[in-house]
């Protein structure tokens, strides 16, 4: 079974900075790109960031281009996401995501439990 | 950007009934939509991606349908485990994707 579990999660103060962590099992990791997708608190979903597999290729969304980054370790299973200069709109549970295939094409087949972010001072 | 607009905002049915959950996209997304169930404290699950098209383990009793800017989740017959938040999600000119605001189906 697909396993995917987040870590890294906590209180950061605006301006801060926190690395997220999710290691992978129960796959080829390497074979498939990763993605991270956030709920703000009693809100809806918003993608964040995905890699390919080969963690050549990143895509970030607008809202948190030149503040956050993707990247892999596919010798330990494991995906980051670097989070610098947070916001309080980047409060949110964060989730571990695997996609259908290699390349990063939006189809988001199994979930992590997520890692709460709250950004405060 | 591609904006989903989901309805009903909410959908009050009771066990053994049919459900019909809608998403318009604002512009074309040919047919890469995709559906997702969340329940309460857990993580989303994916139920459809390319409009109709059933993830792996998901019941017959969920099916997908439309192209374009129309779409629709179809759940045949309520069980009562089916009762949660749904989005859609499309992945047209990806990425960026976006998702809807999501349909809360709740017990009648």
């Amino acid at each position: 079974d697909v396993q995917l579990v987040e870590s890294g999660g906590g209180l950061v103060p605006p301006g801060g900075s926190l690395r997220l962590s999710c290691t992978a099992s129960g796959f080829t990791f390497s074979n498939h790109a990763m993605s991270w997708v956030r709920q703000a608190p009693g809100k809806g979903l918003e993608w964040v960031s995905s890699i390919s597999g080969g963690g050549v290729s990143t895509y970030h969304a607008d809202s948190v281009k030149g503040r956050f980054a993707i990247s892999r370790d596919n010798s330990r299973n494991t995906v980051f996401l670097q989070i610098n200069s947070p916001g309080a709109v980047d409060t949110a549970l964060y989730y571990c995501v695997k996609e259908q295939t290699l390349y990063s094409h939006g189809v988001f087949d199994s979930w992590g439990q997520g890692t709460l972010v709250t950004v405060s001072s | 950007e591609i904006v989903l607009t989901q309805s009903p905002a909410t959908l009050s049915l009771s066990p053994g009934e049919r459900a019909t959950l809608s998403c318009r996209a604002s512009q074309s997304v040919s047919s890469y939509l995709a559906w997702y169930q969340q329940k309460p404290g857990q993580a989303p699950r994916l139920l459809i991606f390319d409009a109709s098209n059933r993830a792996t383990g998901i019941p017959a009793r969920f099916s997908g349908s439309g192209s374009g800017t129309d779409f629709t989740l179809t759940i045949s017959s309520l069980e009562p485990e089916d009762f949660a938040v749904y989005y859609c999600q499309q992945r047209s000119n990806w990425p960026p994707g976006t998702f809807g605001q999501g349909t809360r189906l709740d017990i009648k």
